[in-house]
């Protein structure tokens, strides 16, 4: 079975703080990809990259920079968090040509 | 830009069928997903197509149309537990990213 890890469950930040949060997958895909859920808004596209040290924006990449050094490791970084940050977090992995699957989800409140 | 539509909410009966529909218009198409989202939880992974048909899966089926840009979701024998949120999604070819629908409130009653 696929495994998608992310760092946490749950998480409160601070306005200002860098936060950082780690999806980590054990099934060797090259494609990764980071989401925000909202209510009312649904899934949008943070980043993804589909190899390593490959990195491309989606459509609300501002506020956000991302890291994959290794194949298996995604991070996404808020470098200065804000309260409209505050969000459902949710990491997906996959290969091109099957299933795509998600973390658990980072619950990030920013105060 | 990518535009898929979904029903934003259903209610269906314990026992019964529904169909959850999506309709899509996008720029490129790899394969068409759909999962579901309990609340406060992440989607699971229930059904993808590539290619026009049926796919079964237990008391879950997905079937395509591409050349209609059409899907949907089938649930047989429809139980509490199936009381979610039923996202579709579409991944494009370039960087094989998925475009979500705002997804279909299921509620099941008894």
């Amino acid at each position: 079975d696929v495994k998608v890890t992310q760092s946490s469950r749950y998480l409160v930040k601070r306005t200002g703080e860098k936060v950082f949060l780690e999806c980590v997958q054990d099934m060797d895909h090259e494609n990764m990809f980071w989401y925000r859920q909202d209510p009312g808004l649904g899934l949008r596209l943070i980043y993804f990259s589909y190899d390593v040290k490959m990195k491309e924006k989606g459509d609300i990449p501002e506020g956000y920079s991302v890291s994959r050094e290794k194949k298996e490791r995604f991070s996404l970084i808020l470098e200065s968090a804000s309260t409209n940050q505050t969000s459902m977090y949710l990491c997906v992995t996959g290969r091109s040509y099957n299933e795509q699957f998600f973390g658990p989800g980072t619950r990030l409140t920013v105060l | 830009g990518q535009n898929i539509d979904q029903p934003t909410e259903m209610t269906a009966t314990e026992g019964a069928i529904v169909q959850i529909n999506c309709t899509y218009q996008t720029s490129g198409f790899n394969g068409l997903f759909w999962y579901q989202q309990h609340a406060g939880e992440a989607p699971t992974f229930l059904s993808y197509n590539v290619l026009d048909g049926l796919e079964e899966k237990g008391r879950f089926s997905s079937f395509l149309s591409r050349s209609k840009g059409y899907s949907y979701l089938l649930l047989k024998e429809l139980q509490m537990k199936d009381s979610a949120s039923y996202l579709c999604a579409v991944r494009m070819e370039y960087g094989n990213k998925l475009v979500f629908g705002a997804g279909t409130i299921l509620r099941v009653k008894s």
